[in-house]
């Protein structure tokens, strides 16, 4: 029973490259939460989706930054012509959205990036 | 009011001794607190969530304790090991509204013999 699969771990990016940050859920989960933790503070939201749907995008930065979850395969954060600030660790979040333990979150290993 | 604030900021407990971490809350319709585990290079691992219709939970060594009308909740550790040395993040959700985790800056913890 695998868990929330992210890859990669890592990414290293020049200032104006594109990010593209993968996140596949728990079998059986179709909700799907981002999550930004800049170094020593706590994970900041970004994006709530369920498949082929934003339903939340309140934590996500105006430009630059976008998200999907398609029908078909996995979750994708995208950051375009990424910045210095952008360099963070990034966790994907997945849950079952129904039933006794539709709340509980279940997080990935996270992708750190770095941007030179 | 979308606050979580979590203290201490870091924590220095002997083996066997009790790690006691607050946070508190302002957004009433928070309905949902769990509390996660994180070494370094992880992600986040949930330990135990508690809802604010039960003043206290425990489970193990990891009790919450939960008070409603502060809107203060706190994690105890039992017997603490150094195996439990981690930094430990409470989280505040409105279930009813999608249910994103509102996070503490976390609590750096370390266990010594």
């Amino acid at each position: 029973n695998a868990g929330v699969m992210q890859n990669p771990r890592h990414l290293v990016r020049r200032r104006g490259q594109e990010a593209r940050l993968r996140c596949s859920p728990m079998k059986g989960h179709s909700h799907v939460y981002w999550y930004r933790q800049l170094p020593e503070e706590g994970l900041k939201f970004m994006v709530y989706l369920q498949k082929e749907n934003i339903i939340d995008e309140s934590g996500m930065p105006k430009e630059r930054f976008s998200a999907e979850f398609p029908k078909e395969g996995p979750s994708i954060l995208r950051i375009q012509q990424v910045v210095r600030g952008d360099s963070a660790a990034y966790f994907c979040a997945s849950s079952q959205g129904q039933g006794q333990f539709k709340n509980i979150q279940y997080f990935g290993a996270g992708t750190r990036l770095s941007v030179l | 009011q979308q606050q979580v604030k979590q203290s201490p900021q870091s924590l220095i407990v002997q083996k066997g001794g009790i790690s006691i971490i607050n946070c508190a809350y302002e957004n009433t319709a928070f309905d949902y607190f769990p509390w996660y585990q994180q070494f370094p290079g992880k992600g986040p691992a949930l330990l135990i969530a508690i809802r604010p219709d039960v003043s206290e939970k425990k489970e193990g060594r990891f009790t919450i304790s939960f008070n409603k009308s502060a809107k203060q909740f706190s994690l105890h550790i039992m017997d603490s090991q150094p195996g439990d040395s981690a930094t430990y993040f409470c989280a505040a959700a409105y279930t009813g509204g999608g249910n994103k985790l509102t996070f503490g800056t976390g609590t750096q913890l370390k266990v010594e013999l």
